[in-house]
């Protein structure tokens, strides 16, 4: 089946670039997504990226598609203590339903 | 615009007590509406999905259901908690049919099972 892969924890310095690395199994997914989860809140979206572009830029976000090695990545630029959060990369699958990652903890650091 | 509630925000409830959580979506018709659980550090698990009233799919065979009395209202229900229902249960609606699909989610339902 289906499988997104994320890792667990990066810890970067404010004002650094965040680079969030996501890994997919189903090379027929239409869209991918970015959602960000602050600490017990629901998940709000960030971004999305349709299979068909390599990258979508939107302010501070950089969002890279390769579908070959089935990688995506989001890129946080100027990275603020405010972006510390959870981000958690999905697929849609051919049906009704998202296929989420673990989610990667984001720690920015003053 | 499009705004989703969930009710209530935090619950405690004893093992073996009786659970029922709300999700009501405005401003759209006719959603697709997602139940999620969130355990503590962990990733999100997919419970229950409606593409209609009645219509009710389920992902994860446990002690939870899921109904949908009206085309926006989506509740989850128990009829005796588990210690292991603990977490942060999730509703979520998805967008249009032919676009990007993305899926809007409410502020979520913190439940501790004592």
């Amino acid at each position: 089946g289906e499988d997104v892969e994320q890792s667990l924890f990066l810890s970067v310095r404010e004002g650094d670039s965040s680079v969030i690395n996501c890994t997919y199994t189903d090379s027929s997914s239409t869209y991918l997504y970015w959602y960000k989860q602050e600490p017990g809140a629901g998940l709000q979206l960030l971004t999305y990226i349709f299979s068909n572009m390599d990258m979508k830029q939107d302010q501070r976000l950089t969002v890279l598609l390769n579908k070959k090695d089935k990688h995506l990545s989001l890129r946080i630029a100027d990275t603020q203590t405010g972006d510390s959060a959870i981000y958690f990369c999905a697929e849609k699958d051919s049906s009704y339903k998202l296929i989420f990652g673990s989610g990667t903890r984001l720690l920015v650091r003053p | 615009s499009q705004t989703i509630h969930q009710w209530p925000a935090t619950l405690v409830q004893p093992v073996g007590s009786p659970l029922s959580l709300e999700c009501t979506v405005e401003g759209t018709s006719n959603p697709n509406l997602y139940w999620y659980r969130q355990a503590a550090g962990r990733g999100l698990q997919l419970l229950f999905y409606s593409v209609g009233i009645g219509q009710i799919s389920s992902e994860v065979p446990q002690n939870l259901s899921a109904s949908r009395p009206q085309d926006r209202q989506f509740i989850l229900s128990s009829k005796k908690l588990l210690l292991s229902d603990s977490g942060f249960y999730l509703c979520a609606w998805r967008g249009l049919a032919g676009g990007p699909n993305e899926q809007f989610f409410g502020p979520g339902t913190r439940l501790t099972v004592l």
